[in-house]
């Protein structure tokens, strides 16, 4: 079983709707979770950064992270064509270097 | 400066050719990453340097060989590569080797003939 599983999508939706991607994770010691944004040929961009469990809410987008369940979501509220990319969830245990990524969930936002 | 940058953009090399990627970052960060993104796979990490030490080596193979001339600098030396080595090869930077995030330069989308 993988320490990260993501919502394998691909997703795709009209402009203008609520997406929510997810993702679980079994490892009890992670406390830092990102999301990362990647368009086709270019290298993940950090999105969201959230410490332990709650919700962190920046312009369109609102992460949720619930520790005791081990889930974390992405929200991203009015989607934009300019949205569609791959969305990668990362997480950390604290004192480690090394990330542990999801597979990544392709959203298509179509005009 | 927020930037981490990668060269070359794309490479084409044999297998019998000897090459280098390049990555820089000035963000004073102190710890740097390769990473190897396969076609539709997140990245998988490779090596990570904390303060110009190599610190962890994914078991890659000795093909692959990494270096950091300094805290702005970390190149990635590549010699007798196989085609299967083919991928999109990412550099990234963090405050240091602990918790915080890291930063992904744009790639260097290697192929291997």
């Amino acid at each position: 079983q993988k320490e990260v599983e993501q919502d394998p999508g691909p997703l795709s939706v009209p402009e203008g709707a609520i997406v929510s991607l997810n993702c679980t994770y079994s490892n009890s010691a992670f406390q830092y979770f990102m999301w990362y944004r990647q368009y086709s040929r270019k290298g993940p961009e950090l999105l969201m950064y959230t410490y332990s469990s709650g919700n962190k809410e920046d312009g369109r987008f609102t992460a949720q992270v619930d520790k005791s369940s081990k889930y974390i979501s992405l929200f991203i509220r009015d989607s934009q064509p300019s949205d569609s990319a791959t969305y990668l969830c990362a997480m950390n245990p604290t004192n480690a270097g090394k990330s542990t990524f999801g597979d990544g969930t392709t959203l298509t936002v179509k005009p | 400066d927020t930037e981490v940058t990668q060269t070359p953009k794309h490479l084409v090399m044999g297998m019998t050719n000897k090459k280098s990627l390049k990555c820089e970052q000035h963000m004073g960060h102190r710890a740097m990453y390769w990473y190897k993104q396969k076609a539709k796979k997140p990245p998988e990490l490779m090596f990570v340097y904390s303060y110009e030490k190599l610190s962890i080596n994914e078991s890659v193979p000795s093909r692959f060989s990494p270096e950091c001339p300094n805290s702005s600098l970390l190149n990635l030396h590549l010699h007798a590569l196989q085609p299967e080595d083919s991928a999109l090869y990412l550099c990234a930077s963090s405050r240091s080797g602990d918790t915080d995030t890291q930063y992904f330069g744009p790639g260097t989308r290697l192929t291997v003939l």
